[in-house]
């Protein structure tokens, strides 16, 4: 099983939907969670940190869920700005914050 | 504005022909990491630094290798360059201690 796990996509959506993935890590001591986006050929850029509790920035909504190990992203009233991938990044483990690993991110598709 | 800088954005080598890969943060951060990202793949974690203790990943090959003389400055030393190292390397940062990581905006490396 890999370490981080995302569906590849892509998801195909329209403008205006709500879309929503997620992601699956291995380790139960991880500690850390973020959702970083990249666009073709560029570097990763952070998008939203995940906390316990969840967390909202505008649009995007991110949630961890520890008894299943998943965290996830929701996007609300996508827009076309939106395509991109969609990285999901864990550290490896609780006395490793320093060790983060990605997933192999998932490509959304937003369409006019 | 603080940030993290790679040079050159673009370098094209022989195969075989040493070359090396430059970063510079004025994030004062204590971490400094290296990735490797190939076409539709995630960025995979080559090594990283934590001031100046070096952490290297297992299956790094020994082809790769790294410097940081001071805080500010990270180097990639790739010492045979074969057709199969040709991606896209990115310097990251960060604080440390679950923190997220700062992109540089990468080097695109062709192999010849």
């Amino acid at each position: 099983r890999k370490e981080v796990e995302q569906d590849p996509g892509p998801f195909n959506v329209p403008e205006g939907a709500t879309v929503a993935f997620n992601c699956t890590y291995s380790n139960s001591a991880s500690q850390s969670f973020f959702w970083y986006r990249q666009d073709c050929r560029k570097e990763p850029k952070l998008l939203m940190s995940v906390y316990s509790s969840g967390n909202e920035d505008g649009r995007f909504t991110a949630q961890l869920n520890r008894a299943s190990q998943y965290i996830s992203l929701l996007i609300r009233d996508s827009k076309l700005s939106d395509s991109a991938t969609y990285l999901c990044v864990v550290n490896k483990g609780n006395n490793a914050g320093n060790m983060l690993t990605f997933g192999g991110g998932t490509r959304l598709m937003v369409k006019p | 504005d603080a940030m993290v800088i790679q040079n050159p954005r673009y370098q094209v080598t022989q195969f075989g022909k040493p070359v090396t890969l430059s970063c510079s943060q004025t994030l004062n951060h204590n971490v400094m990491y290296w990735y490797q990202q190939k076409s539709s793949q995630a960025p995979k974690l080559l090594f990283h630094y934590y001031d100046k203790d070096f952490n290297n990943e297992a299956d790094t090959p020994d082809n790769f290798q790294s410097r940081r003389p001071n805080t500010s400055f990270c180097f990639l030393d790739i010492r045979s360059p074969g057709l199969g190292d040709a991606a896209m390397y990115l310097c990251a940062t960060s604080r440390g201690g679950f923190t997220p990581l700062h992109f540089g905006n990468g080097t695109r490396l062709t192999v010849t």
